[in-house]
């Protein structure tokens, strides 16, 4: 079965640090990769999505990047944290592009 | 623009009854995709139930079913013999079926299922 490890769970980084978050998918092969942002009382963003590797798509203008070195690993990075990047980041996967997503559980990210 | 409305920011309901989110959306296409997602205290999203446009069946899973009435652009979800672990927000999300196929997310609906 297909797994999905997002980490850290939380995160407290202070205004102009980087950031770096990993994602990796077991059990498939050449996964849709996505990551979401959920601010507080709000529905998801999303953030970017990669189709494979190296094949990265920016869905909204911000400080953030990222990055699909391998087939199943997708890095969610900054250079400088702003207060306004702090939320609840998600990884998910799908076989189909969008269709349907599976999560992971999240990182708790507080820019301070 | 494609949009997606879940007018009941809280709900609650008893265990064991039934309770009904509801979820509206607009679109001026024929193909497309309906979502369900479920997100515990836990955080993580989980997949509910999803429904094909093109099938005039309603979608069920287990005490999870639908009622889709595409001519309305309604899609509820219905929740059968409520469990505290149903407690979760829920998320109501609509996809194209065409060449831009992106998830459009409702602002979810806080369900407290008590005891």
């Amino acid at each position: 079965s297909q797994t999905i490890h997002q980490w850290p769970a939380t995160l407290v980084q202070p205004v102009g640090s980087p950031l770096s978050l990993e994602c990796t998918v077991e059990g498939t092969s050449n996964p849709n990769l996505y990551w979401y942002r959920q601010a507080a009382g709000r529905g998801l963003q999303l953030l970017f999505y990669s189709v494979g590797i190296g094949q990265i798509s920016s869905e909204v203008p911000q400080n953030l990047s990222a990055s699909r070195p391998q087939d199943r690993q997708f890095i969610l990075s900054s250079k400088k944290l702003l207060l306004s990047d702090s939320g609840f980041y998600l990884c998910a996967w799908s076989r189909e592009i969008y269709l349907p997503l599976h999560f992971g559980n999240g990182t708790r990210l507080t820019v301070t | 623009a494609q949009t997606v409305t879940q007018s009941q920011p809280e709900m609650s309901v008893q265990e064991a009854e039934t309770v009904t989110l509801s979820c509206t959306y607009d679109t001026s296409e024929n193909n497309y995709y309906l979502f369900w997602y479920k997100q515990p205290p836990s955080r993580q999203m989980i997949l509910v139930i999803r429904q094909e446009a093109y099938k005039q069946q309603n979608a069920t899973e287990n005490r999870f079913s639908v009622n889709f009435q595409k001519a309305a652009k309604s899609f509820s979800l219905k929740i059968s013999d409520s469990q505290l672990g149903d407690t979760a927000m829920y998320f109501c999300a609509f996809m194209n079926a065409g060449n831009n196929r992106k998830l459009i997310w409702g602002l979810g609906t806080s369900l407290a299922v008590n005891p």
